[in-house]
């Protein structure tokens, strides 16, 4: 167990819908990342947040935005969504002392398995 | 970040040493090398990372050539829990994003 919760678990949605994928960082930490896996794409980096604010981003579309909150947890919300948003999608923390913080290791939740039917 | 080069897949043997390699050709001073895997569409799960030094932990050991353009994943004593994929990953110290590749698939066969 990581320690990164993310919920739901599945998550079965029609195409043009919106949805919001949670996710509770480990105890402490402050930075906050998103990936989406596909099968043919690998693992993708979306979005980062540290200590609510957005530090990087990556391959992000439009239609998805994603917030960190006052409590550290964070939302991904993907919005008309489309046949080929179906994928993993996983949330990961790191401790992040300071906004600089590098070096640190990444601890990945079991993540969200979205299907756009 | 640079790039990096691993076999698409690899088998071994349950209770001999896994040997996992990764080239780095292009890699720069300041950036570091993790080794990731996931196991059958579980999150990532860290295993080690080096700068310059051999590494080892209760998981791995990282050898990383004196030119530090490529490096070894060692796991000890294989097990059948170990087959995964297997992500070597390059990085500059800056900002902590991980930028996976493909990975080598680690088949540990009884």
């Amino acid at each position: 167990d990581s320690g990164v919760t993310q919920t739901p678990k599945h998550l079965i949605t029609a195409t043009g819908q919106r949805v919001t994928l949670r996710c509770s960082p480990r105890s402490g930490d402050l930075s906050v990342y998103w990936y989406q896996q596909s099968l043919d794409q690998g693992l993708q980096f979306l979005i980062q947040y540290y200590n609510g604010e957005e530090r990087a981003k990556g391959n992000i579309l439009e239609r998805f935005s994603a917030q960190q909150f006052p409590d550290l947890h964070s939302e991904l919300n993907l919005s008309s969504l489309e046949l080929g948003d179906s994928a993993l999608y996983f949330c990961a923390s790191s401790v992040s002392p300071d906004r600089f913080a590098t070096n640190e290791k990444l601890f990945f939740g079991s993540g969200t398995q979205l299907s756009v039917l | 970040d640079a790039k990096t080069t691993q076999p698409t897949s690899m088998d071994c043997a349950e209770g001999r040493a896994a040997n996992l390699p990764c080239n780095h050709s292009t890699i720069s001073g300041n950036e570091y090398v993790y080794w990731y895997r996931q196991i059958h569409s579980q999150g990532p799960q860290y295993i080690i990372h080096g700068l310059k030094n051999n590494e080892t932990n209760e998981m791995a050991s990282l050898i990383i050539t004196e030119d530090r353009k490529s490096s070894t994943l060692i796991l000890p004593h294989a097990t059948l829990r170990d087959t995964a994929v297997y992500y070597c990953i390059v990085r500059v110290n800056a900002g902590n994003m991980l930028t996976f590749g493909g990975g080598t698939r680690l088949m540990v066969k009884p």
